[in-house]
């Protein structure tokens, strides 16, 4: 069936460094893509999305690439900050339903 | 402006009762989900529904069932509850006609005991 991977499961970083975090897909009809952050005890919100015609999204601080011939897409962030702790968790769609990776809990220490 | 309200934040349930997990989305969306939140599973999708009175399993539809009578209302039953149902229900919704994001609501943390 449809599945999607994603690595590391945890990820802590120093404030200021970079955090990357890698998504891997199976079906290759998806074409939508995208990011999702949780805060502990809320819910997940979205923070950016990409699209199987795009091969790089940016939005300040994060960044998304795809690589559609390889199956995969990652998750950057620059200059991390400790309000950037959360899980993230990616996702791959096609017409309308999202299968999501397992998440990262990224702690970004001060 | 909450857009996506799940009835209850907390749940506690004896084994063996119905349970239902409600859903209610004020954005006129035509797609609405329901997911099971564990650690290190990630979000795993259990029914969802593209339609009033249409529903589809999803990857783990198993000991659930569900109910779509009006477009802005996804109940999620679980007709005998068990011990491994325990786990964080969240319910999305979504815009049809290409993959949009979900918007997510807050969560039930059901606890079957």
């Amino acid at each position: 069936g449809e599945n999607v991977e994603q690595h590391p499961s945890t990820l802590s970083v120093q404030e200021g460094d970079s955090a990357v975090i890698k998504c891997t897909y199976s079906d290759s009809a998806s074409n939508y893509f995208p990011w999702y952050k949780q805060e502990l005890g809320k819910r997940p919100q979205l923070i950016i999305d990409i699209r199987s015609n795009v091969g790089e999204k940016k939005d300040q601080r994060i960044a998304v690439t795809l690589n559609k011939t390889a199956k995969h897409f990652s998750l950057h962030i620059t200059e991390t900050q400790p309000e950037d702790s959360a899980v993230y968790f990616c996702a791959a769609g096609g017409t309308d339903k999202l299968i999501f990776g397992t998440g990262t809990r990224l702690q970004v220490f001060p | 402006d909450v857009k996506v309200t799940q009835s209850s934040r907390y749940l506690v349930k004896r084994t063996g009762e119905k349970v239902f997990l409600e859903c209610v989305q004020d954005m006129d969306h035509e797609n609405m989900f329901w997911y099971r939140q564990d650690p290190g599973l990630g979000l795993r999708l259990i029914y969802f529904s593209y339609d009033v009175k249409m529903k589809e399993k999803g990857d783990i539809p198993e000991g659930y069932s569900v109910s779509r009578e009006k477009k802005e209302r996804f109940s999620l039953i679980l007709e005998s509850a068990s011990t491994n149902q325990t786990s964080m229900y969240l319910c999305a919704s979504s815009s049809s006609g290409g993959t949009y994001g979900y918007t997510f609501g807050s969560g039930t943390r059901l606890t079957v005991v």
